[in-house]
């Protein structure tokens, strides 16, 4: 089955303790990116990857960190989390033609106390 | 800048009701415009997926069109159940930009009552 799959799908975690979300996806698609949901923002990229080893910011980049050293693998580091990065967090890959569906993680819920 | 809107922010309907939701984009230079279904605190399914070049695409009880050069598009359900009680979120691909990335909509939360 085609899927993107993000661990964990719950975490609690205190101020300043790094983590590290990780996704995963099966599809062979070069492109993928990170999103976080907050009420009455919407969706909003984070960092995104067009295939391997190659990495830019989105729209709200600060505080996160990612890699992409495998394909399928797009993890994204959180080296200091703090409360304002509570959210939750979407992982989504697609092929890298900008007319292709769009397939997403079913997401990271995030506390930080 | 791409900015996408969704109308009514919420919509409260009986079980049978055809219900119509609403999106609609500034910047008409897209790839594609996509719906997703959101369930509380889950992630996002897609529903249906509309290449620029394309009017309307169907599934099952759903329908979605697109009218590109009035940047809008709509999201038709017929005969609601219960079960459709989510959030509906539609999504344009730009053209422009290296970034790739969906401008999403801030969603249309439906309740269907039985």
């Amino acid at each position: 089955e085609a899927q993107v799959t993000q661990n964990p799908r719950y975490l609690i975690t205190v101020t300043g303790k790094k983590l590290t979300v990780t996704c995963s996806q099966n599809m062979n698609h070069e492109y993928m990116s990170w999103y976080r949901q907050d009420p009455g923002l919407g969706l909003r990229q984070i960092y995104y990857s067009m295939n391997v080893e190659v990495t830019d910011k989105g729209d709200v980049p600060e505080g996160y960190k990612v890699s992409r050293k495998e394909k399928r693998n797009f993890p994204l580091i959180l080296e200091s989390p703090s409360p304002n990065q509570t959210s939750l967090y979407f992982c989504a890959s697609s092929f890298h033609r900008g007319d292709t569906e769009a397939f997403f993680g079913q997401g990271t819920r995030l506390t930080v106390v | 800048k791409q900015e996408v809107t969704q109308i009514p922010a919420a919509l409260s309907v009986p079980e049978g009701e055809n219900l119509v939701l609403n999106c609609s984009f500034t910047d008409s230079a897209i790839y594609n415009l996509q719906w997703f279904r959101q369930d509380p605190g889950k992630g996002l399914t897609s529903l249906l997926l509309i290449q620029s070049s394309q009017r309307e695409q169907t599934s099952g009880r759903l329908n979605a069109s697109l009218d590109k050069s009035s940047g809008r598009s709509t999201l038709y359900i017929a005969a609601s159940q219960p079960g459709d009680s989510a959030t509906y979120l539609c999504a344009v691909r730009p053209r422009s930009g290296s970034a790739r990335q969906l401008t999403f909509g801030s969603g249309t939360q439906l309740t269907v009552l039985p």
